[in-house]
């Protein structure tokens, strides 16, 4: 089955560090692979997407590009602000359209200035 | 563009009562879905609708939850009667598909906290 893992946290990092955090997945078929991020008392907000391999989603500074080699989709930011203090869930769909999203565990991170 | 809402943001009940959490998804979204989000783990879903027809509802514990969507716009998710390792935070998403890419939009959840 589909199935997505993501390293584990807290990630504690101080203001303009740099930031990875890493992702695979196992499934069938080439899918849609998406970075959401939790704010503290928030729902999920879509941070980006890559819908086929090499492709690059981006969105306020962070990056992630769809391996499928590797079967990745690493986030990285190059300077991290405090503001940027979240839950981040790597996750994906199979690319028939429909389906629903499959998570990882998340990743807690804190930026401290 | 109003987003996904979810009502009410927070619930405390006592076991083996029910609660019911209700979902306006975004205009023109055809498929809904219900996730729930137990703490320091990603959501899993729970149902997901297309229109007003029930699509996936293979992971719902259907002895104890329902969940309808009248009309195909909201809909509502019930628990009776609730058990302690219901506490967790129940998520509604919305979708739209472009391109054949299934972009989900989710509400601020409900949190249920069940003692």
């Amino acid at each position: 089955g589909n199935s997505v893992t993501q390293m584990e946290g807290p990630v504690t990092l101080s203001e303009e560090a740099f930031l990875t955090i890493n992702c695979t997945y196992t499934a069938t078929g080439y899918p849609s692979l998406f970075w959401y991020v939790q704010y503290p008392g928030e729902g999920l907000q879509l941070l980006l997407k890559a819908t086929k391999a090499d492709d690059k989603g981006s969105n306020k500074g962070f990056e992630a590009t769809y391996r499928k080699e590797t079967t990745s989709f690493h986030l990285e930011k190059g300077s991290v602000q405090v503001s940027d203090s979240a839950v981040y869930f790597c996750a994906l769909t199979t690319n028939s359209g429909n389906t629903p999203l499959v998570f990882g565990k998340g990743t807690r991170l804190s930026v401290i200035a | 563009e109003a987003g996904v809402a979810q009502s009410p943001r927070y619930k405390i009940i006592e076991k083996r009562q029910s609660v019911a959490f209700w979902c306006n998804p975004i205009s023109g979204h055809a498929t809904l879905y219900w996730y729930q989000q137990i703490l320091g783990q990603g959501p899993k879903l729970l149902i997901q609708f297309q229109n007003n027809g029930v699509v996936d509802d293979s992971q719902l514990p259907k002895d104890r939850f329902s969940a309808e969507r009248l009309k195909g716009v909201d809909s509502t998710l019930k628990i009776q009667p609730a058990k302690l390792e219901d506490s967790a935070v129940y998520l509604c998403a919305s979708s739209l598909v472009v391109a054949g890419v299934d972009t989900q939009y989710f509400g601020p959840g409900t949190r249920l906290t069940v003692l």
